[in-house]
């Protein structure tokens, strides 16, 4: 799974201000996905996108935003907004019905 | 709205015993199911998928469309089976949703 990056592997930012989650795929997939990942959660689907420049809410959307200016990157950033932002985050891409990449998460800690 | 559910959290079986991991699923119209896993300090992967009809380590998985389901299954489980396992769903919008997730345990 080498092919789908993210960055940083872990991240530390004080209560109040956004942070930048990079996500990169080499795949040339269509689709890029953003999951957070909490215990006896499962995967829970922020934000994805079909194509470049338009993406769709997941089911846990608020406190977030996106952006798919380009093919293979789709970074996430979470906002002051989002009530309890500690958490591992999981970026994915695939192409449609194919199975998905994942990348190796980011562990962000708010305090 | 499309769901994924996953009723056990935990399931732990002695090696060599059978197997099942539940996963029932709700969706209108035609979808895709996928098993995933996740061992210790992994990454997440494919185990298989519905449409390729194939065994993977021992390990198959039925559609039945008439109950919403697609349970996981290995007549046999091994110690090195042991993880968390996702069962997933997509549908024609693209949008990939996973259950909560079941964490299998393989005594020796």
């Amino acid at each position: 799974d080498g092919g789908i990056t993210q960055s940083p592997k872990y991240l530390f930012r004080k209560e109040g201000q956004n942070v930048t989650l990079s996500c990169e795929q080499n795949l040339n997939h269509d689709a890029m996905y953003w999951y957070r990942q909490d215990p006896g959660q499962g995967l829970r689907l922020i934000y994805y996108s079909q194509i470049v420049n338009d993406f769709q809410k997941g089911d846990i959307a608020e406190g977030y935003s996106v952006s798919r200016e380009k093919k293979e990157s789709f970074p996430l950033t979470v906002t002051s907004a989002q009530k309890n932002p500690t958490a591992f985050y999981l970026c994915a891409s695939s192409m449609w019905g194919e199975r998905a990449f994942f990348g190796q998460g980011t562990r962000l800690t708010v305090v | 709205a499309q769901r994924v559910t996953q009723p056990e959290k935990l399931l732990s079986v002695f090696k060599g015993a059978p197997v099942e991991l539940k996963c029932n699923y709700s969706y209108s119209g035609s979808p895709e199911l996928f098993w995933y896993v996740q061992y210790s300090r992994q990454r997440l992967q494919l185990l298989l998928r519905h449409i390729s009809r194939e065994s993977i380590k021992g390990f198959t998985a039925d559609l039945n469309k008439g109950e919403t389901s697609f349970h996981l299954k290995k007549p046999f489980a091994q110690e090195e089976d042991s993880a968390m396992y996702y069962c997933a769903l997509t549908g024609s919008n693209y949008k990939l949703t996973f259950g909560k997730g079941t964490l299998l345990t393989v005594n020796p």
